[in-house]
């Protein structure tokens, strides 16, 4: 199994909204990865977690907060967000290992229109 | 300062033509090269990874090249399909980086014509 699942696939939401993203992976990858990709860019990165501790963060603004629940799961949650926030949401994951290349596999996404 | 740059930034090919793809960084020190192909929405997939000492990796019609003196890196698409229309990037990553940054480049966006 090589895949990286997002839910949901779409989320609307309004500037007061709380909302979750959701992640999972069950190839035994100990780095899990959130990116924000706008149109026509390339992804920014946004947080890394390694065996389920938070390594980077990109100076993220604190409406968005990550979480690893456990080594298969990522979760973003969101509250008070702005319109420029509107985005595909991309979660990856990799092996982390420290040994040899290593690749990151993308999930499908999160376009994520905040009104 | 580590950069990957990718060019032409877009290009629209007949069906059933080749097409070459180029890549340049500075990234240092250099672990490894990808390509990954990202469809309109979606999250990118890899197509092929090179460390430092591999000159040729293919998969399927498509065949990426790395000169690692030169740091350069190209990504060939053979027989080009209307499927192929997706915009390839290419990602660098530096030695000894397990989960830490890598760096893309801006993308290629390929349009197939039929």
């Amino acid at each position: 199994d090589t895949e990286v699942t997002q839910t949901p696939k779409h989320l609307v939401m309004g500037m007061t909204n709380k909302k979750s993203l959701k992640c999972e992976q069950h190839m035994g990858h100990r780095a899990m990865y959130w990116y924000k990709q706008k149109a026509k860019k390339p992804p920014e990165l946004m947080f890394v977690y390694s065996y389920e501790k938070l390594s980077i963060n990109e100076s993220v603004p604190s409406r968005f907060s990550p979480e690893c629940p456990n080594s298969s799961l990522l979760n973003l949650h969101l509250h008070a967000l702005q319109p420029e926030d509107s985005a595909l949401y991309l979660c990856a994951s990799s092996q982390g290992s420290g040994q040899g290349p290593d690749t990151q596999y993308f999930g499908p996404g999160t376009r994520l229109t905040v009104l | 300062k580590n950069q990957v740059e990718q060019s032409p930034q877009s290009l629209i090919i007949l069906e059933g033509k080749n097409c070459t793809l180029q890549c340049n960084y500075t990234v240092s020190p250099f672990s490894n090269l990808r390509w990954y192909k990202q469809d309109t929405g979606r999250g990118p997939v890899s197509l092929t990874i090179m460390t430092f000492s591999e000159n040729t990796k293919s998969n399927g019609r498509y065949t990426a090249t790395l000169d690692a003196d030169t740091k350069q890196s190209s990504l060939h698409i053979t027989a080009s399909q209307l499927s192929d229309s997706a915009s390839y990037i290419c990602v660098v990553s530096q030695l000894y980086s397990s989960a830490s940054k890598i760096i893309f480049g801006s993308g290629t966006r390929l349009s197939i014509r039929p």
